[in-house]
């Protein structure tokens, strides 16, 4: 079975600043990794996915994550966010072959302040 | 693109009355469908997925039961509520392909009082 951890339940930054939010998950067979992001009341948004290839993955909204086989982590990353981006950021991981079957993190609320 | 109807968006429920919620999906046939719940300060949990018109997989063993009647149709039941049932339902849906991602509804939330 694979898990997930999001090591940060909270991740308060000034906008226009760099952010990270970390994610690190467990499997004992290949997987795929992907972020959403919800926004209040919503449902959750496909931000990025990792299938194979390239170990860093672009997304939609400027942000991008790299996926870290050795370290089994796949951390979300942009270079400087909007007040826009405040919302919770959920990683999950799914075996491969089985990509819409996902275990999710906890989840990373992410508030971008002025 | 896939869009999936939830509804309703809210719902406060007293403790034993039965429930129903309802997921539609437009844009693809025969997908897979899946019900989350996400429990407060919680990530999501899968409770059901369906891979075809009648075909239920329960992940977890709870109060609750999933029915797809039709191929485009999800729908999630109980015949009593509990308080722990309480939280922020979401559908979803994929095509059933290997790289397929999840698309969501934009989930219903469950008050059980």
């Amino acid at each position: 079975a694979q898990s997930v951890t999001q090591l940060d339940s909270q991740v308060p930054v000034f906008e226009e600043a760099p952010v990270e939010l970390r994610c690190n998950y467990s499997s004992s067979v290949s997987v795929y990794l992907f972020w959403y992001v919800q926004y209040p009341n919503q449902g959750l948004q496909l931000l990025l996915k990792y299938l194979s290839g390239s170990t860093l993955v672009k997304g939609i909204n400027g942000f991008e994550a790299e996926f870290n086989k050795s370290q089994t982590s796949f951390h979300l990353r942009k270079p400087s966010v909007h007040i826009s981006d405040t919302a919770e950021y959920f990683c999950a991981v799914s075996r491969s072959g089985t990509a819409s079957k996902l275990t999710f993190g906890t989840g990373t609320r992410l508030q971008v302040t002025l | 693109s896939q869009t999936i109807h939830q509804w309703p968006a809210t719902l406060v429920q007293p403790v034993g009355s039965p429930l129903s919620l309802e997921c539609t999906v437009e844009g693809t046939s025969n997908p897979n469908l899946y019900w989350y719940r996400q429990a407060a300060g919680r990530g999501l949990q899968l409770l059901f997925y369906s891979v075809g018109i009648g075909q239920i997989s329960s992940e977890v063993p709870q109060n609750l039961s999933a029915s797809r009647p039709q191929d485009r149709q999800f729908i999630l039941s109980s015949k009593k509520l509990l308080l722990s049932d309480s939280g922020f339902y979401l559908c979803a849906s994929a095509t059933g392909f290997d790289n397929s991602p999840l698309h969501f509804g934009n989930g219903t939330r469950l008050t059980v009082t």
